[in-house]
């Protein structure tokens, strides 16, 4: 069962910042925020993760809200490469399960 | 970095016939996992391990088996093929400490049963 609501599909124009959303609201308290990416022909990818602050490696940014309901990745400046199936996921970091979804497809255009 | 190593990118097989992917790993990580991926359905969970000789159950691990004997390979086994397991099989390795932790997955596998 799906902890994660993710829009099946997305575009998004080259150079512009993708914003990708995810809802959570059954999150618990200790759970995480995960987002990897798998692009064509490739295992997933981890990005970043998160619990209640905001994070930001050279990937991306991760916006967790204040009531932790819902996220935003955000990759700043979009490339074609970037081309990819996006999964969001809450896990707790102690469990050795985690589930994917069916993601979000992010379609960069020239 | 972290390198998982699946045996094979595309592999062809029978129906009934028993079939074995291999998954390795080069950084001493605890945990491996096997997913299976399908369109319209992303990953799923078939078997975990964290530690060797330790297994647990995912969300679908009916018709498969797994073997961990050292720490660096997982083997995920098919005692009996059938075409409803054409599918790609992913594996996935992590740290095991728990906070802060990665997967890292290997290329895949794409299995098809005829």
């Amino acid at each position: 069962d799906a902890k994660t609501t993710q829009p099946p599909s997305m575009d998004c124009a080259e150079g512009r910042a993708a914003n990708l959303p995810c809802n959570h609201s059954t999150i618990s308290g200790n759970e995480y925020v995960y987002w990897y990416r798998q692009i064509h022909s490739q295992g997933p990818q981890y990005i970043i993760h998160g619990l209640k602050n905001n994070e930001t490696n050279e990937m991306a940014s991760l916006i967790i809200t204040e009531d932790r309901k819902s996220s935003t990745l955000i990759l700043p400046h979009a490339t074609l490469r970037d081309t990819a199936v996006y999964y969001c996921i809450v896990s707790y970091p102690l469990n050795n399960d985690m589930r994917f979804g069916a993601g979000t497809r992010l379609t960069v255009k020239p | 970095d972290v390198k998982v190593t699946q045996s094979s990118r595309y592999l062809v097989k029978r129906t009934g016939e028993k079939v074995f992917l291999e998954c390795v790993q080069d950084m001493d990580h605890e945990n491996m996992f096997w997913y299976r991926q399908d369109p319209g359905l992303g990953l799923r969970l078939i078997y975990f391990s964290y530690d060797v000789k330790m297994k647990e159950k995912g969300d679908i691990p009916e018709g498969y088996s797994v073997s961990r004997e050292k720490k660096e390979r997982f083997s995920l086994i098919l005692e009996s093929a059938s075409t409803n397991q054409t599918s790609m099989y992913l594996c996935a390795s992590s740290l095991g400490t728990g906070i802060n932790e990665k997967l890292f997955f290997g290329s895949g596998t794409q299995l098809s049963v005829l």
